[in-house]
């Protein structure tokens, strides 16, 4: 099973500031890999896939990069709206697994 | 927009079943895989397992091996997900989640159902 480790757990970030989200696997998962926001009470929403790739509807300010086992995931000037909770999630391998989360709050 | 609904909560006894039902509403899971992901009360999400594309051949995460159960309807357009042996600490929120393919070919979540909370109590 790969396992994926997310840091920090929690990062303070203060409202317009950037905040940078990074995401490790135990092996390469080349870029298989999607980051997910969680609010508390909803189900998560995907932001990128393929590592990179925003999904429909994302703003721009959310930003993936990496490949194989170091993967980061950028969110610049942060609105009220992004202080959540990140996951990311490998898809190469069976089972797919998730990091323990990132919780982005305001600082 | 697909969105995919799931059934009610349930309150289960120590040792019982759960089977927890999915429907693509506007859309179909057909050509799509199906993953189920749980969320223990201020936890993060876990895999449980998953068909890639739907109709195909459950895989299972070691962890639910041997208690969970994964089937798909295809007259229904319904998936559901079965976890049998229950215990306090399966208490959670359940979520499907329908796979979508990517240009490297393999399979990512791009929607999720709205949870089903299964509590299980004595």
């Amino acid at each position: 099973e790969i396992v994926m480790t997310q840091s920090p757990a929690t990062l303070s970030v203060s409202p317009g500031e950037s905040a940078t989200l990074s995401c490790r696997a135990s092996q390469s998962v080349r870029t298989s890999l999607a980051w997910y926001q969680q609010k508390p009470g909803q189900p998560p929403r995907v932001l990128i896939y393929g590592a990179s790739t925003r999904a429909t509807g994302v703003p721009a300010r959310f930003s993936g990069s990496g490949s194989g086992t170091e993967f980061t995931l950028t969110i610049s000037s942060l609105q009220s709206e992004d202080f959540a909770v990140y996951y990311c999630q490998q898809y190469n391998n069976w089972p797919k697994t998730f990091g323990q989360g990132t919780k982005v709050e305001i600082k | 927009q697909v969105q995919l609904v799931q059934s009610g909560a349930e309150v289960k006894k120590p040792g019982s079943s759960v089977k927890v039902s999915c429907k693509a509403s506007g859309g179909t899971f057909r050509n799509y895989g199906i993953s189920w992901v749980r969320q223990a009360p201020g936890q993060g999400l876990e895999w449980m397992g998953g068909t890639i594309p739907i109709f195909g051949t459950p895989e299972y995460a070691q962890k639910f091996q041997g208690r969970v159960t994964i089937t798909a309807d295809e007259s229904t357009g319904r998936a559901y997900m079965e976890l049998s042996s229950l215990k306090s600490e399966d208490t959670a929120v359940y979520y499907c989640a329908r796979d979508k393919e990517d240009t490297a070919m393999v399979y990512y979540i791009d929607s999720w159902g709205q949870g089903t909370l299964v509590i299980v109590s004595s």
